[in-house]
C-alpha cells in the first residue's frame, strides 16, 4: 500500500466551476500536510500547508485535513484557466521524509 | 533573491556515463532532496539530507550518489549503474519539519 493516493485524473472543469482534490494516506503519524501545483516542465509551487484538523483557506484556495479518515482535500473555488496545473498533496513523515501522491492534472475550459 | 537553483536546466548523457546535476540553495534551510520525476507519476525520493555531512537513501537510490559538504549545496550524481536514467530530477529544501520548497529541476536524457 503506498503512504499517499491521489487519484491521477485527468479533471476537466469549466471556468468558475469548483476543482475538488483529494488524498489518502496510511498512517496516522503522519503531522504536516501540504498542496503543490505543478506547471508543465516546472518545479513543484507550494500553494498551502497545514498541520492540523479542519479548514484553511488562502484566497480562493481551502484545505482540509481529516485525521480520523486520513484524508486531506484542496477546493479551488471560482476556478480559472491559469490554474490548470497538475497538484500534487504531500505528506511529512518522520525524519523528514516528504511523501508525494501521484499528482491530479487539472484542465480549466474557458 | 533567495531560492533554489539547479543546474543545468538540460542534460544529455551518454550511456556509461556518469552525470552530476547541481542544487543550490541561499534561504538557510538544513534539509535537502533529490526527487525523480517521470512522466504522468508523482514525485519518488532518491536521497536526503538533515544536516552537513549526513543524508540517508529514500526509496530508490540505486545508481545515485549524493555528497553534502556544505549546507547550501547538495549535488546528486546519476551513476552508469542507473539502468533508466531518463527522467525530471527535483532538488528541494526545508528548515526542520516544515513544507519544502523546490527548484526548477533538471531534465535527463539519455542519448
Amino acid at each position: 500500500q503506498k503512504e499517499v493516493e491521489q487519484d491521477p485524473g485527468p479533471l476537466s472543469v469549466p471556468e468558475g466551476a469548483i476543482v475538488s482534490l483529494n488524498c489518502t494516506y496510511s498512517n496516522s503519524a503522519f503531522q504536516y500536510f501540504m498542496w503543490y501545483r505543478q506547471y508543465s516542465r516546472k518545479g513543484p509551487e507550494l500553494l498551502m500547508y497545514t498541520y492540523s484538523s479542519g479548514n484553511k483557506e488562502d484566497g480562493r484556495f481551502t484545505a482540509q485535513v481529516d485525521k480520523s479518515s486520513k484524508y486531506i482535500s484542496l477546493f479551488i473555488r471560482d476556478s480559472q484557466p491559469s490554474d490548470s496545473a497538475t497538484y500534487l498533496c504531500a505528506i511529512l513523515r518522520e525524519g523528514y521524509k516528504l511523501s508525494f501522491g501521484a499528482g491530479t492534472t487539472v484542465t480549466v475550459r474557458a | 533573491d533567495g531560492g533554489i537553483t539547479q543546474s543545468p536546466k538540460y542534460l544529455f548523457r551518454k550511456e556509461g556515463q556518469n552525470v552530476t546535476l547541481s542544487c543550490e540553495q541561499n534561504l538557510n534551510h538544513d534539509a535537502m532532496y533529490w526527487y525523480r520525476q517521470d512522466p504522468g507519476q508523482g514525485l519518488r525520493l532518491i536521497y536526503y539530507s538533515q544536516i552537513v555531512n549526513d543524508f540517508q537513501k529514500g526509496d530508490i537510490a540505486e545508481g545515485y550518489s549524493v555528497s553534502r559538504e556544505k549546507k547550501e549545496s547538495f549535488p546528486l550524481t546519476v551513476t552508469s549503474a542507473q539502468k533508466n536514467p531518463t527522467a525530471f530530477y527535483l532538488c528541494a529544501s526545508s528548515r526542520m519539519n516544515t513544507e519544502a520548497f523546490f527548484g526548477q529541476g533538471t531534465r535527463l536524457t539519455v542519448v
